[in-house]
């Protein structure tokens, strides 16, 4: 079974500040994949970045960068100098690497993230 | 620009209506989803396809049916819908192989019961 935990359900940050989402993670599955997605307030769930649990260095891309702390089964999402585009919801998802895993991507509760001027 | 698109956007229907909503991918891809997402809740997997072979079904009731006609394309057929129904439903595709194998999404649909 997985679980994937986000306590964070809102977060305000001032615009061109660093923030970070929580991500916690549990599973029985030997290896794995984190992902994060963004959910601007139009609906579609834009994939940002994706951790593998084999992966010897944090994943970065652009702007995202994932501290990814595999003893505490941890993921958490670091959005640098943030934007006013960057408000959204942000949902914390993984998936077993296995074959019944496959397909099967588990979500988090999301948290919804505010960029203030 | 989404490779994923969705329609009808919105919908709007009576518990007795059958309706059905369309998802078309332009990414080549092998494998397609649905997901349901209500207020409230995390996006619940409802169908996965491969190769337009279903090969996961998460207990959905009978009144959601999807159909996956060829890897481009896939549906979901609703009838006799019950207010509780009432939420985004998303489509997502993936090329169905690799390790990563990320999930590229559509719009939505948001769909309400009256």
């Amino acid at each position: 079974a997985q679980k994937i935990t986000q306590t964070q359900p809102g977060m305000f940050v001032q615009e061109k500040e660093a923030v970070t989402l929580d991500c916690t993670y549990d599973t029985s599955d030997p290896s794995y994949g984190l992902f994060w997605y963004k959910q601007p307030s139009s609906g579609e769930m834009i994939f940002l970045i994706y951790q593998g649990s084999y992966d010897q260095q944090n994943a970065t891309e652009g702007r995202y960068s994932l501290n990814f702390q595999k003893a505490r089964k941890s993921a958490n999402l670091v959005i640098s100098a943030s934007q006013l585009g960057d408000s959204a919801m942000y949902f914390c998802a993984m998936r077993g690497l296995t074959t019944d895993s496959w397909g099967k991507l588990q979500f988090g509760a999301g948290t919804q993230v505010v960029v203030t001027p | 620009e989404t490779g994923v698109t969705q329609t009808p956007r919105h919908l709007v229907m009576g518990m007795t209506n059958k309706k059905s909503l369309k998802c078309e991918q332009h990414l080549g891809h092998n494998a397609m989803y649905w997901y349901k997402q209500s207020a409230k809740k995390p996006l619940e997997l409802m169908f996965v396809y491969s190769l337009e072979e279903r090969v996961e079904n998460n207990s959905v009731p009978s009144r959601f049916s999807p159909e996956c006609p060829n890897s481009s394309h896939l549906f979901l057929h609703l009838h006799t819908l019950q207010p509780e129904d009432s939420a985004l439903y998303l489509c997502a595709s993936s090329t169905g192989t690799g390790i990563r194998d990320e999930q590229y999404f559509g719009p939505g649909t948001r769909l309400t019961v009256t």
